[in-house]
C-alpha cells in the first residue's frame, strides 16, 4: 500500500515550457486535491476533484489545468510555464470530501 | 484578518520540554481540526484530528480545541530530537464548501539533543 505517489520528484522548467505533474493514491479515494507550497505562504489549494468525473477550482488555479484520468489518478498540467509556478506540489487524498486528506512526497518545480 | 493565524516560529527547545503549539482561526464554522506533521522536504502527514472542543491524546501529543475563544493547540510532552518538523494545523466546517481544508502557515519546530 504506497499511499499517495508522485511523479517527477523534481524538474527543471524554461519558462514557456509545458509539464504535466502525476499523482496516484491506491487507497480508493474519491476526492483528490492538488496544492502548492510557498514559503511564507502555507499550502495553497489549486484544483480538486471532489470525485470521479468532476474537477473544480480552488484557491489559485490561474496557469494550471487538471484531469482526473480515473478514479485512481489525478495529474496537474501547466500549459506554459512561468517563474511564478516554481514552487513544491502537493498532491492530496481523501476518502469524501469531507475526510482527513493524506498527502504525496511532492515535486519540487523549479522555472527558470 | 487571516481565516487561520498560525505563530510561524521558529521554535527550538531543548530534549524533554513541553512544547505548545497554537493557531488562532475566525471562522466559527469551522468544526473539524487537525494537526499535519511535515518533515523536511517530505509531504505533510497527518498527526491528530478531533472534532468539536475538548482533548484528545495520543501518546505524547495532545491536541486541544477551545472553540468558544477560536483557538486550537498541540502539546508534544517529552520531546524529542525526532520530533523537529514543521507543523502544520488546518480546520474545515461539514457544510458549504466542504472541499477547503484551510492551513495555517506552519510553525518550525526544533528539538536539540
Amino acid at each position: 500500500n504506497a499511499g499517495v505517489t508522485q511523479t517527477p520528484k523534481f524538474q527543471v522548467l524554461k519558462t514557456g515550457q509545458s509539464m504535466t505533474l502525476q499523482c496516484a493514491q491506491d487507497m480508493n479515494h474519491n476526492s483528490m486535491y492538488w496544492y502548492r507550497q510557498d514559503p511564507g505562504m502555507g499550502l495553497r489549494l489549486i484544483y480538486y476533484s471532489a470525485s470521479e468525473g468532476t474537477t473544480d477550482k480552488g484557491e489559485v488555479p490561474n496557469g494550471y489545468n487538471v484531469s482526473r484520468l480515473n478514479k485512481r489518478e489525478f495529474s496537474l498540467r501547466l500549459e506554459s510555464a512561468a517563474p511564478s509556478q516554481t514552487s513544491v506540489y502537493f498532491c492530496a487524498s481523501s476518502t469524501t470530501a469531507k475526510e482527513t486528506q493524506y498527502f504525496g512526497p511532492g515535486t519540487r518545480l523549479l522555472v527558470l | 484578518q487571516k481565516e487561520v493565524e498560525q505563530d510561524p516560529g521558529p521554535l527550538s527547545v531543548p530534549e524533554g520540554a513541553i512544547v505548545s503549539l497554537n493557531c488562532t482561526y475566525s471562522n466559527s464554522a469551522f468544526q473539524y481540526f487537525m494537526w499535519y506533521r511535515q518533515y523536511s522536504r517530505k509531504g505533510p502527514e497527518l498527526l491528530m484530528y478531533t472534532y468539536s472542543s475538548g482533548n484528545k491524546e495520543d501518546g505524547r501529543f495532545t491536541a486541544q480545541v477551545d472553540k468558544s475563544s477560536k483557538y486550537i493547540s498541540l502539546f508534544i510532552r517529552d520531546s524529542q530530537p525526532s520530533d523537529s518538523a514543521t507543523y502544520l494545523c488546518a480546520m474545515f466546517n461539514s457544510g458549504g464548501s466542504n472541499y477547503k481544508l484551510t492551513f495555517g502557515k506552519g510553525t518550525l519546530l526544533t528539538v536539540n539533543p
